[in-house]
């Protein structure tokens, strides 16, 4: 059982906005930086968001992360069929001296 | 063009060993972090291990401590891991990760290790 939660799955029809959660606490959300991965099906996982909230280059201006406190949160807007895959929120937990991914959401395009 | 190549999974009988390696190109591998990363079939991400550049400090998931050896060999760009005392909840696809500053910028394509009888 991870130390950071999500919720299990998403769902939206396209062009709509859907947001995930990503819970902590101070040994991890709260003192160390989130990263948000992209997981495709069939695919090794790629990251999407960094530094909480900053997006690499190539990834669209549809997705963006926030954080405050021992939560963080990614939200997809004007979502696409491709964006169906698993979203997983990571980071450094300093309490058990490793990195910790959150459970994975797996969103879907309805 | 950067690029990591896992190599060494199979299946394997719980209790068995088996040495994973990854084979990397692209980038300056000794000045890098690395890490193992696993999933098991159907399930979530987890990270397994981590080595610095020279090697000289490793850590450790709680799972895999005192049966899995992470090292390096910057001489080869190679990275491996060590398992030992395998069970079969160590099932899982193995991904060889770059670590660029705290987040995993490059991946392999994963290694699939089963343990079994």
């Amino acid at each position: 059982q991870s130390v950071v939660t999500q919720p299990p799955s998403a769902s939206g029809t396209p062009g709509q906005r859907v947001t995930i959660s990503c819970s902590g606490s101070s040994s991890n959300i709260g003192s160390n930086l989130v990263v948000w991965y992209q997981q495709l099906p069939g695919t090794a996982p790629k990251f999407l968001i960094y530094h909480d909230n900053q997006r690499p280059s190539g990834v669209p201006d549809r997705f963006s992360g926030s954080k405050s406190g021992t939560s963080a949160s990614l939200a997809i807007s004007g979502l696409q069929s491709e964006d169906e895959a698993d979203y997983y929120c990571a980071t450094w937990d300093d309490s058990l001296n490793g990195y910790v991914f959150g459970p994975g959401t797996k969103v879907t395009v309805l | 063009e950067e690029q990591l190549v896992e190599s060494g999974g199979g299946l394997v009988q719980p209790g068995g060993s088996l040495r994973l390696s990854c084979a990397v190109s692209g980038f300056t591998f000794s000045k890098y972090w690395m890490h193992w990363v696993r999933q098991g079939p159907g399930k979530g991400l987890v990270w397994v291990s981590r080595i610095n550049p020279d090697g000289r400090d490793t850590a450790y998931a709680d799972p895999v401590k005192g049966r899995f050896t992470i090292s390096r060999d910057n001489t080869r760009n190679t990275l491996f891991l060590q398992m030992n005392s395998l069970r079969a909840d160590d099932t899982a696809v193995y991904y060889c990760v770059k670590d660029l500053g705290g987040l995993f910028d490059n991946w392999g394509q994963g290694t699939l290790v089963t343990v079994s009888s």
